[in-house]
């Protein structure tokens, strides 16, 4: 059973718009949460990370929050861009130790166009 | 520069070839992994590699097999490949703990037919 999901799966914007993408999971316990960009055809970036409860990051025009009660993180970008355009993946750790697992969302695919 | 290498980029085999994936990392990370990507689902944790000689199956282990000599490199084997082993292979490394971001490779796309 996924224990991660994405919503929406995917999602088209127009560029300077903003976007809001959720991230839902049922990983017990929960260590860390992390955003990744996945580019087409390219390999994971990581955008940030999130650890407390209501953690709030902010990386340029991507800002996240992570809700620990309710198992749920966003990640919104702000005036999006063409460059924008990609798969957004959400990873949460069930712990930070060597022996933790990483458990991956299947991605939202955002494509922003002009 | 912090860079995962990985080759080939694209690979075709035929069904019951053997099959060699190679990555290498420039940080000298401790943890390795191999994953595969398949649409509509998340990566797969194959295989991860805490340091040389010290690797333990993940989620996804049968039909691979891994080799880690150096630090630096991890190898992943095909042996007598399977068509549903066609997929994008992804290798990562980080430092050790699973808090630690993981630096992708660009993937190598395997189809075997």
């Amino acid at each position: 059973k996924t224990q991660v999901e994405q919503s929406p799966q995917s999602l088209v914007v127009r560029q300077g718009e903003n976007c809001v993408l959720q991230c839902n999971y049922s990983v017990t316990p929960d260590n860390h949460l992390r955003w990744f960009k996945q580019d087409t055809g390219k390999g994971l970036v990581s955008l940030t990370v999130l650890v407390h409860e209501n953690d709030k990051t902010s990386n340029g025009r991507y800002s996240a929050t992570l809700d620990k009660d309710a198992k749920h993180s966003t990640l919104h970008i702000t005036a999006t861009l063409l460059d924008d355009t990609a798969t957004y993946i959400c990873v949460v750790g069930d712990r930070g130790s060597a022996l933790g697992r990483l458990h991956f969302g299947a991605g939202t695919q955002l494509i922003v166009i002009p | 520069d912090m860079k995962v290498t990985q080759m080939p980029r694209y690979l075709i085999k035929r069904m019951g070839e053997n099959v060699l994936l190679e990555c290498g990392q420039d940080m000298s990370h401790e943890t390795m992994y191999w994953y595969r990507q398949d649409p509509g689902l998340g990566l797969q944790l194959i295989y991860i590699s805490y340091d040389v000689d010290s690797n333990s199956e993940g989620d996804i282990p049968k039909g691979y097999r891994v080799s880690r000599k150096k630090r630096e490199h991890f190898s992943l084997i095909l042996d007598s490949a399977k068509t549903n082993q066609t997929s994008v292979y992804f290798c990562a490394s980080s430092l050790r703990g699973s808090q630690n971001t993981l630096y992708f490779g660009a993937g190598t796309r395997l189809s075997v037919l």
